[in-house]
């Protein structure tokens, strides 16, 4: 079966500092691969998705995430944080083309930003 | 502009009482989605639709109910059966085989009285 593990519960960065958020998955073949953003009292948006082809994807709002086969992680990235990026932030893994219905969530990551 | 709207924001539930979450989408989307967020737990799915007049159990389907009357409505009733209804209700949808990405409602929160 797969799964995702997000080993941060929470991270606490300042403005302008580099983020890296991590996510480790369980999967036996190649996953799609996902990262959402959760406001509070708001629905997931997504950031970012790997399915095939260049390890490393770009995604919204200055995000990265970088797919390691070797290492089963796909950690999210970001330069220079924001105040507006404190959110929560899910990883999610699936099989390829097999339908949204079969994504398997982390439990997330909350981003307190400091001013 | 398109989107997914869930309402209420807000719902109480009495015990031995049946409650109706609304979600309509305009996206012309073929699959809808129901989960569930209880803090810290990440999102767990209720049930599913691929197509009107269909649905599918997920993994956690007891206690709860839905239909799919319309390709833009997928209404879910939490029946007096949840024996612990209290949690965040995100409803979302796709266009499946495509690039799975999953567009998410405002969600609503039910809580027990």
């Amino acid at each position: 079966a797969q799964s995702v593990t997000q080993p941060d519960i929470h991270i606490t960065v300042s403005e302008g500092a580099s983020l890296e958020l991590r996510c480790n998955y369980s999967y036996g073949a190649t996953p799609y691969l996902f990262w959402y953003v959760q406001s509070p009292g708001q629905g997931l948006q997504l950031l970012l998705k790997y399915f095939s082809g260049d390890t490393l994807v770009q995604g919204i709002k200055g995000f990265e995430a970088e797919f390691k086969r070797s290492q089963s992680s796909f950690n999210l990235r970001k330069p220079s944080v924001h105040w507006s990026d404190a959110a929560e932030y899910f990883c999610a893994v699936g099989p390829s083309g097999a339908g949204s219905y079969q994504l398997t969530f982390g439990k997330g990551t909350k981003l307190s930003v400091i001013p | 502009d398109g989107g997914i709207t869930q309402s209420p924001k807000y719902l109480f539930r009495k015990e031995g009482q049946n409650v109706t979450l609304s979600c309509e989408q305009n996206l012309n989307h073929d699959a809808m989605y129901w989960y569930r967020q209880d803090p810290g737990q990440g999102l767990r799915l209720i049930y599913y639709s691929q197509i009107v007049n269909d649905f599918q159990k997920g993994d956690i389907a007891e206690g709860y109910s839905v239909s799919r009357e319309k390709k833009e409505s997928f209404p879910l009733t939490v029946t007096s059966a949840q024996k612990n209804p209290t949690a965040f209700y995100l409803c979302a949808s796709s266009i499946p085989a495509e690039d799975e990405k999953l567009f998410f409602g405002s969600g609503t929160q039910l809580s027990v009285l």
